[in-house]
């Protein structure tokens, strides 16, 4: 397996503009993540999905914040309209899990956003 | 819901001493414990994990240890180079009514040559 993959890896906007990140989770796991991640706040978990239904999105900033996850193997973020204090680098991972255990979690390489 | 501190936030180190990392934890019922480690510009990659049936975890150089009691768990590096220079996370899991890894805030350890 390629591992989890996101796209676009760089992104630069300008504010007011629509931000469209993706995902790929690996194949036959059965949980998806979305963290942000800057140097103030460290890594936040924005949302997560377990079998395609997403359970906690109270870590998602504001309504401006909108993630879907169609089918099992994709999944998107989607910041509209973008402000610069959304810059910042977006990691998707991916887990195979149950109630009462997890496995390892997989992050992608990152999607590194730039709101000018 | 679960929350994880991590200490300290920086750690500097002479190449081929220990470091160590420590985290509290606050729910009860986490059972996993996996360690990250975060190279400058890439992604987290899990080094370490232990999970709550046991108190100690080693591999090569790296160890955890978990002390379900006290809530903490720590990881130790012993013999550091540097190439373990990076971002380390800590981080607890609870499959009770909320399955999802918390993290800590990270460590940034710098090994000197």
């Amino acid at each position: 397996d390629a591992g989890v993959i996101q796209s676009p890896r760089h992104e630069v906007t300008e504010m007011g503009q629509e931000v469209t990140l993706r995902c790929k989770p690996i194949s036959g796991h059965n949980s998806l993540f979305w963290y942000r991640q800057t140097m103030m706040r460290g890594l936040e978990l924005l949302i997560y999905f377990n079998n395609n239904v997403p359970i906690d999105d109270s870590g998602m900033p504001e309504d401006r914040f909108s993630a879907k996850m169609p089918n099992a193997s994709f999944s998107t973020l989607k910041i509209q309209p973008s402000e610069p204090r959304d810059s910042a680098v977006y990691f998707c991972a991916s887990t195979l899990q149950n109630r009462e255990n997890t496995g390892e979690l997989f992050f992608g390489e990152g999607s590194r956003l730039t709101v000018l | 819901g679960e929350n994880v501190e991590q200490h300290p936030s920086t750690l500097s180190v002479q190449e081929g001493d220990s470091a160590v990392i420590k985290c509290t934890y606050s729910d009860s019922a986490s059972n996993y414990f996996p360690w990250y480690k975060q190279e400058l510009g890439k992604r987290p990659q899990l080094i370490i994990d232990i999970r709550s049936n046991v108190g100690e975890k080693k591999d090569q150089r790296i160890a955890v240890t978990l002390n379900k009691t006290a809530k903490h768990f720590s990881l130790h590096i012993t013999e550091t180079q540097p190439e373990d220079s990076a971002v380390y996370f800590c981080a607890a899991y609870s499959g009770a009514g909320s399955y999802q890894l918390t993290f800590g805030k990270g460590t940034k350890l710098s090994v000197i040559p």
